[in-house]
């Protein structure tokens, strides 16, 4: 089973900061890495597909890379609306998702 | 724009078999590979199974399950089905229905979720 470690599990932040989250698997991924951002109550969302490509309609502060075992997801100046938390997750073999990281309001 | 829709029972006893429907709507399922995933309450989220649009005989499965879970697609009524059987606490989470890029399995389209409980 390949296993992703997120990191932090969670973080406070201000509008307008910088936020990068970590992302660690437990095998070397060629790509098929993917960020989703899940609000309360709500499914989660696809942000970034195969490491760094932008899906459609996501905001472009937010951005994707990383290669081999470790992976990060930037958002450039956060937002109100991205106080959430966000999961990566693998379909390189099966399909596993990271632990999560929950972005708060500091 | 294809929209997923999640059906099934609420609560379920336990040892018996939970059964979910997910009904889509807006696309073809052709190309597409089919996937359930599910959240324990203020937990994260866990992968259960996917299968490809036209083989039932295609499908993968998490290895945590052990082998309780059977997951179908039923192209005719565009309809994918996930049976879990022995359930336990444990099991009870939000059940999503989603769909995955064929290339990649990306989880690119979900439904909205619906909330098992597993209880006496």
């Amino acid at each position: 089973d390949v296993q992703l470690t997120q990191s932090p599990s969670s973080l406070s932040a201000s509008v307008g900061d910088r936020v990068t989250i970590t992302c660690r698997s437990s095998l070397s991924l060629t790509s098929y890495l993917n960020w989703f951002q899940q609000k309360p109550g709500k499914a989660p969302k696809l942000l970034i597909f195969d490491i760094s490509s932008l899906q459609s309609g996501v905001p472009s502060r937010f951005s994707g890379s990383g290669s081999g075992t470790d992976f990060t997801l930037t958002i450039s100046s956060l937002q109100p609306e991205d106080f959430a938390t966000y999961y990566c997750q693998q379909s390189y073999s099966l399909l596993t998702f990271g632990g999560g990281t929950k972005v708060g309001i500091k | 724009q294809v929209r997923l829709q999640e059906s099934g029972p609420g609560l379920v006893k336990p040892s018996e078999t939970l059964s979910l429907t997910c009904s889509v709507s807006g696309d073809s399922m052709s190309t597409y590979y089919w996937s359930w995933i599910r959240q324990p309450p203020g937990k994260g989220l866990e992968w259960i199974a996917y299968i490809y649009y036209n083989d039932n005989g295609s499908a993968n499965y998490n290895p945590s399950l052990k082998s309780r879970g059977t997951i179908s697609v039923d192209t005719s009524k565009n309809q994918v089905s996930l049976k879990l059987r022995s359930v336990t606490a444990a099991d009870s989470a939000v059940y999503y229905c989603a769909r995955l890029w064929p290339q990649t399995l990306t989880p690119e389209s979900w439904g909205q979720g619906t909330l098992v409980t597993v209880s006496s």
